[in-house]
């Protein structure tokens, strides 16, 4: 069966630079969430998309923004990075409502 | 806002026995979904099992049960018959039933499993 695909899986970048991470949702899954895990945390909502609109928000940056294309592809842009950034970052698919939400593997960001 | 709690940071567990998990969680709402994630060192985030907090049953998946005590908001979860591809950090989560259906986890408890 298909699963969520994340690009790229491991991510180098310097402080104030700039890093897009791109999510391909399970087929005719119709919502995307990121989640953001540091070392040794669990991880934290950063933002979700129903159907191309932004649905929910938690606690992302302003440095950050997300989009969800026509193709429900979904695309985190993160601008003047810092070494706090430094994470996992998760997205998930799954169809609206409280269904459940199948993870990517991940794109391991790391800020140096 | 909901806040989930995993009291038990680290749990070691001899293979074939059993050991249980326990989760707490603060909220106002009164229809929710409760979940447990498992990762293993692969990172990978991988559904374990899944409660509604409307039916009073409790969820089974093979080896994995939960005792759900809505009043108590509590959410323990049971491996039974612990295998070593059980050694992972498990995390609890909640969502609510209604607007927003983000997770919210738990800290996390890692559990090993020991040949």
């Amino acid at each position: 069966a298909a699963g969520v695909i994340q690009s790229p899986r491991h991510l180098i970048k310097e402080k104030r630079e700039t890093a897009t991470l791109k999510c391909y949702p399970i087929p005719r899954h119709d919502t995307v969430y990121w989640y953001q895990q540091g070392p040794g945390q669990d991880p934290q909502f950063l933002i979700s998309f129903y159907e191309k609109m932004q649905s929910d928000k938690g606690s992302i940056p302003d440095r950050f923004s997300a989009q969800q294309f026509s193709d429900y592809h979904s695309e985190l842009n993160m601008s003047s990075l810092e070494l706090g950034d430094s994470a996992l970052y998760f997205c998930a698919s799954g169809k609206t409502g409280p269904n459940e939400q199948y993870f990517g593997p991940g794109t391991r960001l790391t800020v140096t | 806002a909901q806040t989930v709690t995993q009291s038990q940071p680290e749990m070691s567990v001899q293979e074939a026995e059993t050991v249980t998990l326990s989760c707490t969680y603060d909220t106002s709402e009164n229809n929710y979904y409760l979940f447990w994630y498992k990762q293993p060192p692969s990172r990978q985030m991988i559904l374990v099992i899944r409660q509604e907090a409307y039916k009073q049953q409790n969820a089974t998946e093979n080896r994995f049960s939960v005792n759900f005590q809505k009043a108590a908001k509590s959410f323990s979860l049971k491996i039974s018959d612990s295998q070593l591809g059980d050694t992972a950090m498990y995390f609890c989560a909640f969502m609510k039933r209604s607007n927003d259906y983000k997770l919210s986890f738990g800290a996390g408890t890692t559990v090993t499993v020991r040949a």
